[in-house]
């Protein structure tokens, strides 16, 4: 079957550093996203990775490993509007997307 | 800059009606998703189109069809709503499919009593 794994929830601290982990197996792969949701709202895209090594956006980066189907978003300078879920996503053999159930950040100040 | 609209954003229901959600983009997007989102548990993709006319099963499609009749909208009808369709329902459109992000509506959250 496939699968995305990714930790429930984190916490950390305004103005820190947090890294987000994701791990899959999918029949298949053609990219993967990732996603922030705030509580009660649509989920946004924030980056794509399709080939190994650092896509970097700003305050956020993103890291694909192939090989050992690993990901992770990594958030700088944290700010309390950070506090959301953090979606990540696979595009299948398909086409088609394959999400995890998302890691809920909280930031404390 | 609307983007992806869905109707309504809330509703409940009582077992065996039925209803239709709707969802329009303005983006000329090719592409169309309907998802659920269910506490913990990742989105499931329902049923997504590829162009206008076009339909096809997703993960989750039992108990639920749609209608592509014109490029911009995305209907998803519940044809006898049942408690286990309560859930937050989200559309999303693309211009393709690799490498290409998907945009998604704020979401209709349903109950079905």
């Amino acid at each position: 079957g496939q699968n995305i794994d990714q930790p429930t929830e984190m916490t950390a601290t305004e103005g820190a550093i947090v890294q987000i982990n994701c791990t899959y197996q999918t029949s298949g792969f053609n990219g993967l996203f990732w996603y922030q949701q705030h509580a009660g709202e649509a989920p946004t895209f924030l980056s794509y990775n399709v080939l190994d090594g650092l896509e970097e956006k700003g305050r956020f980066s993103s890291f694909l490993s192939r090989s050992k189907g690993y990901s992770y978003l990594l958030l700088k300078e944290l700010q309390m509007k950070d506090s959301a879920s953090y979606l990540c996503a696979v595009m299948d053999s398909n086409y088609q997307l394959i999400w995890g159930a998302g890691t809920k950040l909280i930031i404390k100040p | 800059n609307a983007g992806v609209t869905q109707t309504p954003k809330f509703r409940v229901l009582k077992t065996g009606q039925s209803m239709t959600l709707l969802c329009a983009q303005d983006m000329n997007h090719e592409y169309m998703y309907w998802y659920r989102q269910d506490p913990g548990m990742g989105l499931r993709l329902i049923h997504y189109s590829v162009g206008e006319g076009t339909t096809a099963k997703g993960e989750v499609p039992d108990g639920y069809n749609v209608s592509r009749l014109k490029k911009q909208n995305f209907l998803l009808g519940l044809e006898s709503a049942a408690p286990s369709q309560t859930s937050v329902y989200f559309c999303a459109s693309s211009a393709g499919q690799e490498g290409q992000p998907q945009h998604f509506g704020d979401g209709t959250r349903l109950s079905i009593l």
